[in-house]
């Protein structure tokens, strides 16, 4: 069974800096994954999508990596800004589902 | 409308009431999701239909019914909740291809509250 793990818990850094935010995961055969923002109380939004055969990708500020064969992906957010803080989801993909990780609530400090 | 729509935003209902939630997505998907999200708890998926029949029920309580009547639309249908159903009720989609679900689009959401 696909187990996700995301470090920190929970993260606050100062405006304009540049943060990495972890996921690990237990079964390296995937066929994608992806990364979600959600807002307090709001639904999910899709940040990027990484396919298995791929070592990352990019959006904006955001980069994204996918290390399968150890099981780990990265987010990489640039410049952050107060407009960043919300909780960022992992979501490992198999054929059939999504297995998602407990997410990282940031806060990004004026 | 566009993307994946839900409604309603916010329930309330009582445990011996019967409601229904809804979800329509807007994207030509053929493939439909519902999660629910507990507090202090990863997202977990309840139901996956794909061009309308259910191919993933991960041993959810039977006082949760889904109903896929098209590709574009996808209700959740609750009786006889617990207080411990309470819980954001997301629905989402994606595109089926080669065997397998891609990138998914996720609605806003239902705010489900049991007393």
């Amino acid at each position: 069974k696909q187990e996700v793990t995301q470090i920190p818990a929970a993260l606050s850094v100062p405006e304009g800096e540049n943060l990495v935010l972890n996921c690990s995961f237990t079964d390296s055969a995937i066929y994608n994954l992806q990364w979600f923002r959600q807002d307090p109380g709001k639904g999910l939004t899709s940040l990027l999508l990484i396919q298995s055969s791929q070592r990352e990708q990019t959006s904006g500020r955001l980069n994204a990596s996918l290390d399968k064969s150890s099981g780990r992906s990265t987010l990489y957010i640039a410049a952050s800004q107060p407009g960043d803080s919300a909780t960022y989801l992992c979501a490992v993909g198999s054929a059939r589902q999504l297995t998602f990780g407990s997410g990282t609530q940031l806060t990004v400090l004026p | 409308e566009t993307g994946v729509t839900q409604t309603p935003r916010h329930l309330v209902m009582g445990m011996t009431n019967k409601k229904s939630l809804k979800c329509e997505q807007h994207l030509g998907h053929n493939a439909m999701y519902w999660y629910k999200q507990s507090a202090k708890k990863p997202l977990e998926l309840m139901f996956v239909y794909n061009f309308k029949e259910q191919t993933e029920n991960n041993s959810v309580p039977s006082r949760f019914s889904p109903e896929c009547p098209n590709s574009s639309h996808l209700f959740l249908h609750l009786h006889t909740l617990q207080p411990e159903d309470s819980a954001l009720y997301l629905c989402a989609s994606s595109q089926l291809l080669a065997g397998a679900y891609n990138e998914q689009f996720f609605g806003p959401g239902t705010r489900l509250t049991v007393l």
